[in-house]
């Protein structure tokens, strides 16, 4: 159980173009989820927080409109990646939390490279 | 706000012996959780282990078992019997107790197993 699945798990576009990346739990419902961006060989950095049916929180620093997330339905968000520059270029991850436990469960991670 | 410090970036230990990673967090909560989460090459972040600050028993997950130390604020990690799929980044982190709540990710441990 408790599998978050993440799509695609690379993608390379050209500077400029929009990115969507979708994180789906797959077998329960996540009320919660949240996105990750990994530098390589550091921790992870939450860039916000998506609530089902309502707007993200974005943490101090990510620009919400680079950075459009949607939360429409209880086992689907999306993060979209508008006019994408090669400094946008990195690995993010999604997690979902399964609020019978309050545990985060983490998807596969999406390699981002922007040429 | 919370801090989660992990003080030894790197270990190494051979295969089948027993190994610790260390941790230590600073908060003014009562109520939280602490997790273990390795990351293995794949880059996937797997959750390892989960403890309830509530409960004075420590977490066990088959070869995997925590020290809580909750006056000392230390949470520690020890693999028994290791094998070569444990080298993994592991990273503690910590969440405030009731759900939605982000996690508060230490630098991570780099693990080796050695043949």
């Amino acid at each position: 159980g408790a599998v978050v699945s993440q799509h695609p798990s690379w993608v390379i576009c050209k500077s400029g173009t929009s990115v969507k990346i979708e994180c789906r739990s797959l077998d329960f419902q996540a009320t919660t989820m949240f996105w990750y961006r990994q530098f390589p060989k550091q921790s992870l950095m939450l860039m916000a927080t998506s609530n089902e049916g309502s707007k993200a929180t974005y943490e101090q620093g990510v620009e919400k409109d680079k950075f459009l997330i949607n939360h429409a339905s209880l086992t689907l968000s999306t993060l979209t990646v508008t006019s994408a520059h090669p400094e946008d270029s990195s690995f993010y991850i999604c997690s979902a939390e399964d609020s019978y436990t309050d545990t985060q469960y983490f998807g596969p991670g999406t390699r981002l490279t922007v040429l | 706000a919370q801090t989660v410090t992990q003080s030894q970036p790197e270990m190494s230990v051979q295969e089948a012996e027993t190994v610790t990673l260390s941790c230590t967090y600073d908060t003014s909560e009562n109520n939280y959780y602490l997790f273990w989460y390795k990351q293995p090459p794949s880059r996937q972040m797997i959750l390892v282990i989960r403890q309830e600050a509530y409960k004075q028993q420590n977490a066990t997950e088959n070869r995997f078992s925590v020290n809580f130390q909750k006056a000392a604020k230390s949470f520690s990690l020890k693999i028994s019997d290791s094998q070569l799929g444990d080298t993994a980044m592991y990273f503690c982190a910590f969440m405030k107790y009731g759900g939605n709540e982000k996690l508060t990710f230490g630098t991570g441990t780099r693990l080796t197993i050695i043949p």
